[in-house]
């Protein structure tokens, strides 16, 4: 199973709503990552969890939460998002992070806040 | 800081080859990566060059050059289905062996024409 998925596909959210994304693996990768990426733009990267501990956040600001509840599971929970926070957001694996730039993409949350 | 650059753009027609160039300028370096992303979807691990000379998968090659902080992807016989953008990436070596912490370029738009 070479395959990261993410719920849901697609999600409308006002500014005053709590909604949660999740994201699953089942390759026995060690590391997970939340990108948010805008149209024609890269991906930028958001949080790295490694071996289920938070090891990098990009000063991402804090209505974004993420969670690792365990080894396949990444959650992010959002709460009083902003319009310019509708964007495309995508969760990744890889092997022991450091070690690796062999990144798993799942398909994506595509995000409208209004 | 680490920076890579790439053409915003390129166009070719089916059965042609197209390479799209990348640079990068990075405190430490640990190899270069392409992905293919295609509009709408996640992106997808293409090649990773570690060492210098030409990486072969198929229709795709990758080449690196670790003396002139260069890289290229190059596709053969292309097909409609290569439309896509693509994006050279490497790994922050400011992280060490924090996280897979991957830069991106800004992305290069293949357009293939029939």
């Amino acid at each position: 199973d070479t395959e990261v998925t993410q719920t849901p596909k697609h999600l409308v959210m006002g500014m005053t709503n709590k909604k949660s994304l999740k994201c699953e693996q089942h390759m026995g990768h060690r590391a997970m990552y939340w990108y948010k990426q805008k149209a024609k733009k890269p991906p930028e990267l958001m949080f790295v969890y490694s071996y289920e501990k938070l090891s990098i956040n990009e000063s991402v600001p804090s209505r974004f939460s993420p969670e690792c509840p365990n080894s396949s599971l990444l959650n992010l929970h959002l709460h009083a998002l902003q319009p310019e926070d509708s964007a495309l957001y995508l969760c990744a694996s890889s092997w022991r992070g450091g070690t690796s730039q062999t990144q798993y993409f799942g398909p994506g949350t595509r995000l409208l806040v209004l | 800081g680490q920076s890579l650059e790439q053409p915003s753009e390129v166009t070719a027609v089916e059965g042609a080859i197209v390479q799209i160039n990348c640079t990068y300028q990075t405190s430490g370096f640990y190899g270069l990566s392409w992905y293919q992303q295609h509009d709408g979807g996640a992106p997808t691990f293409l090649s990773y060059n570690g060492l210098d000379g030409l990486e072969e998968t198929g229709r795709f090659s990758s080449f690196l050059s670790r003396s002139d902080s260069y890289g290229y992807l190059l596709l053969q016989e292309l097909q409609m289905k290569d439309s896509a953008s693509y994006f050279c990436a490497v790994r922050d070596p400011s992280e060490g062996n924090q996280g897979g912490k991957l830069i991106f370029g800004q992305g290069t738009e293949l357009s293939v024409k029939p």
